[in-house]
């Protein structure tokens, strides 16, 4: 079975400034995925990053970065210089990557709110 | 990236009516899909498994009989939740991946009402 923690309800950051939203897992899989996604008041979900188990370097998408400690089990976002824009639900998921199909599990989400 | 289009985006029906929520992959063929539903601030969860050419593969406590999954071609699955009730108004999403694992995508939501 595989479990998403993300511990912070809700973040605050000021316009400019750099935020991580936190993100832990367990799974006894030893290949998966971890993705971010982010989902605005409007609703859709929005893809930001992913990282590979096996991956060496931790993924970078623009302003978004994964912090990945695999011996923690973390899999913490980075969002660099935040918009106003950046205020949304950020979602951590994770899937096992075997076969190649993909069976998210998602975190309850950290709601972002970006001020001046 | 790819694209994944949901429509209606929002819909109000009367209770005991069906409505029907489409999901198509605009730039790849989905051989599996999924649908979610979400309640507000809370966390997707995962209602089945839509796979083409066969029957979906439900998560436990979802009713088979109200939300009816169809996945008729490689681009196309539907969810109809039959004989609506109020306490079935939600927001209905669904994704769909290529066949590499690191990209998935979702659909833009419905929005559900039933009065």
């Amino acid at each position: 079975a595989q479990k998403i923690t993300q511990t912070q309800p809700g973040m605050f950051v000021q316009e400019k400034e750099a935020v991580t939203l936190d993100c832990t897992y367990d799974t006894s899989d030893q290949s998966y995925g971890l993705f971010w996604y982010k989902q605005p008041s409007s609703g859709e979900m929005i893809f930001l990053i992913y990282q590979g188990s096996y991956d060496e370097q931790n993924a970078t998408e623009g302003r978004y970065s994964l912090n990945f400690q695999k011996a923690r089990k973390s899999a913490n976002l980075v969002i660099s210089a935040s918009q106003l824009g950046d205020s949304a639900m950020y979602f951590c998921a994770m899937s096992p990557s075997s076969g190649g199909s993909y069976i998210p599990t998602f975190g309850r989400g950290t709601s972002l709110i970006v001020h001046p | 990236g790819a694209v994944v289009s949901q429509h209606p985006s929002w819909v109000i029906c009367k209770s005991g009516t069906s409505v029907k929520i489409e999901c198509r992959s605009l730039d790849f063929q989905a051989t599996t899909m999924f649908w979610y539903r979400q309640f507000p601030k809370q966390s997707l969860m995962l209602m089945a498994t839509s796979n083409e050419g066969s029957k979906a593969t439900y998560e436990q406590g979802v009713e088979k009989d109200k939300f009816l999954i169809n996945h008729a071609s490689l681009t196309l699955s539907t969810l109809t939740v039959t004989s609506a009730h109020p306490e079935d108004s939600s927001f209905y999403i669904c994704s769909a991946s290529p066949f590499r694992i690191s990209e998935a995508f979702f659909g833009q939501g419905t929005r559900l009402t039933v009065v």
